[in-house]
């Protein structure tokens, strides 16, 4: 069975950091590439990017360029989403999903809420 | 980039109603756009794939086709559970851009 695993819900401060984590199962971990989908509060789906465990290789929206960065931990089929000096817009739900082009499988998502 | 433009961004109808909502594409993505279902609270899910192929276990009262670059779900006959925001998204080159949601609520 496919899952995607993602952390529970985080409570941050402006200009801390923050690093989500997606544990991947059911399949070979280096097949296919992770994106990941922010959704802030009552708005819509956006997706941010991905990652190919495989070699790390790394996509980017132009809207999340140089705002975000992913990692891949091949011996834990782990996946990461750095968020680095987190302001108040940065909360959001964050998903992580399977991507063999089309997005197949979903993590629960981890809510983030930054507030002083 | 291509835009998705995705219309309406709400709607109201009867159980047992024929909705359709419509995803226009900026340029040609040929037929690499999805639809996904998103209910109140939850996880979003793949609906369609291909614009027109439907994932396993998806009712068959949903449809997707296409005709050039505009794509559109059908809900051939509403149900309650179909209560949801839908979404599609092309996949044919990065940035995989979703288009902006459609709500749709039971009249």
């Amino acid at each position: 069975e496919v899952q995607l695993v993602q952390s529970g819900a985080e409570v941050k401060k402006p200009g801390e950091s923050l690093k989500i984590p997606c544990k991947v199962s059911g399949y070979d971990f280096t097949t296919y590439w992770i994106g990941w989908v922010r959704q802030m509060p009552g708005k819509g789906l956006e997706w941010m990017g991905m990652i190919q465990p495989r070699d790390s290789d790394t996509r980017f929206s132009p809207s999340f360029q140089g705002q975000v960065t992913f990692s891949a931990d091949k011996s834990i089929t782990t996946t990461y989403l750095h968020l680095n000096n987190l302001k108040a817009s940065d909360t959001a739900t964050y998903y992580c999903t399977r991507q063999p082009n089309f997005l197949d499988y979903w993590g629960q998502g981890t809510q983030v809420t930054v507030s002083s | 980039d291509i835009e998705m433009t995705q219309s309406p961004s709400s709607l109201s109808a009867s159980v047992g109603d024929r909705v359709t909502i419509t995803c226009r594409a900026s340029h040609d993505i040929t037929n690499y756009l999805a639809w996904y279902q998103q209910k109140p609270g939850k996880v979003p899910k793949l609906l369609i794939s291909g614009a027109s192929t439907l994932l396993s276990g998806v009712p068959s009262r949903f449809s997707g086709s296409a005709s050039g670059t505009d794509f559109t779900l059908t809900i051939l006959s509403l149900q309650p559970e179909d209560v949801a925001t839908y979404y599609c998204q092309k996949y044919d080159m990065t940035p995989y851009t979703f288009g902006q949601g459609t709500k749709v609520e039971i009249k």
